[in-house]
């Protein structure tokens, strides 16, 4: 595609269930970014990838949240049990190489009820 | 965790101004990018400058960084209503590029007509 795709754009989930966000990255990108965006706040790492390696996952918050990716392309963010303090903007960026000029998505709007 | 901090928060100015918006960051970095963000969403590259680098212009804006005070400034010359928005910092720390990006917590830019 022309841009990074996310879906699904908006998500409203009960507490306590699990949910999947997904990437598809501008083709040929090796580097993927997940971040998320409590409103009006800074983004907050989560991890990337180079490739299907996920060299930096550090920014995950909890052993509820992981990723992956895969055929170096499309990446999924999983959120287990979901909890009312994960509703936020997941944001999802490529580059063609690690530390370069990143692409955004237009997010997945996570509702936690 | 946060490596860049944005001064000011937010700053209003009225429309053909300039704005000038400052980062700081804590470590050595391979480059520094800055982005803007309307209505909360994806986020769209503006200026990538490296460490080596000093000044680096697009069009109407203008970025300077000085690593021996770990700080970077972007202004935005002749203001428009469409500059409206969030302008956030990015670092890529270390000294390869090989790493992920790191944003500050933004700047809350509006134009007033």
């Amino acid at each position: 595609g022309a841009g990074v795709s996310q879906s699904p754009s908006n998500k409203v989930t009960e507490k306590g269930k699990d949910v999947e966000l997904r990437c598809d990255p501008i083709s040929g990108h090796t580097a993927l970014y997940w971040y998320r965006q409590s409103l009006g706040q800074g983004l907050e790492f989560l991890i990337y990838f180079q490739g299907n390696s996920a060299p930096d996952k550090s920014g995950l918050p909890s052993d509820r949240f992981s990723a992956e990716r895969t055929g170096g392309s499309v990446s999924t963010l999983t959120i287990q049990r979901t909890q009312q303090e994960d509703s936020a903007v997941y944001l999802c960026a490529s580059s063609l190489g690690v530390g370069g000029e990143a692409f955004f998505g237009q997010g997945t709007r996570l509702t936690v009820v | 965790s946060q490596q860049g901090e944005e001064d000011p928060q937010a700053l209003s100015i009225q429309e053909g101004e300039n704005a000038t918006m400052n980062c700081s960051y804590k470590t050595s970095i391979n480059n520094l990018q800055w982005y803007r963000q309307n209505s909360g969403r994806g986020l769209v590259h503006l200026i990538l400058i490296r460490s080596n680098e000093r000044e680096k212009h697009s069009g109407r804006l203008r970025v300077t960084l000085d690593t021996s005070k770990k700080s970077s400034s972007l202004l935005i010359t002749a203001s428009r209503a469409a500059d409206t928005a969030s302008y956030f910092c990015a670092t890529v720390p270390g000294y390869s590029s090989a790493s992920k990006i790191i944003f500050g917590s933004g700047t809350r830019l509006s134009i007033r007509p």
